[in-house]
């Protein structure tokens, strides 16, 4: 059975950071891509980042919004995927749902920016 | 990017209805469109993959069809359980987009 399970959210104050995981297992993990979608309370899906597998040399994707504030990385050893979140605005604030080439998702972790 | 503009934004149905709901492509996705379901507090569940094709353990009264650059995802004789919201996205580029998103309620 396919599992995903985040970790990692809160609250935090403006340009502040968090780092999100997502534990995965009951698949391949090193032969799949991973990303992170997000959801703002009462809102639709964005794709937020997503990092390829090493056959694809871990190219990864970032959503323009969070070009150069967030990073998205991988250990395939732990079957995990990270979500480094550096300097936080209010308008991230959102449910985050790591997916795996979205056929699965996690229950998701809530990030709330706040002053 | 390529926007996806999912209509309509919500419907009222009764159990028992045929329900389609569209998104149409603002450029050629081929046929790299999911579709999703999201129930109140709970994570979106893969219904419809590439288009056409329904995923696993999906009911077969979910079914996915191509019209040119409009999608759709079709639900016959509704139940309660399908009582939802729905999303599609496009995956064939970069960034990848979701539908703003139907909500069904029933009547």
């Amino acid at each position: 059975e396919v599992q995903l399970v985040e970790s990692g959210g809160g609250l935090v104050q403006p340009k502040g950071s968090l780092k999100l995981s997502c534990a995965a297992s009951g698949f391949d993990f090193n032969s799949y891509g991973m990303s992170w979608v997000r959801q703002a309370p009462g809102k639709g899906l964005d794709l937020v980042a997503d990092i390829s597998s090493k056959s694809y040399n871990y190219a990864t994707y970032y959503a323009d919004s969070v070009k150069d504030r967030f990073t998205i990385s991988r250990d395939d050893s732990q079957s995990m995927v990270y979500l480094q979140m550096d300097n936080l605005k209010t308008e991230d604030t959102a449910l985050y749902y790591c997916t795996v080439s979205t056929a699965y998702w996690g229950q998701g972790t809530l990030v709330t920016v706040s002053s | 990017d390529i926007q996806m503009t999912q209509s309509p934004s919500s419907m009222s149905v009764s159990l028992g209805d045929t329900v389609t709901i569209t998104c149409r492509a603002s450029q050629d996705v081929g046929i790299y469109v999911n579709w999703f379901q999201q129930k109140p507090g709970k994570s979106p569940r893969r219904m419809i993959y590439r288009a056409t094709n329904l995923a696993d353990g999906v009911p077969s009264r979910f079914s996915g069809s191509r019209s040119g650059s409009d999608y759709s995802l079709t639900i016959s004789s509704l139940e309660s359980e399908d009582v939802a919201d729905y999303h599609c996205l496009q995956y064939d580029e970069y960034p990848y987009t979701f539908g703003a998103g139907t909500k069904l309620e029933l009547k």
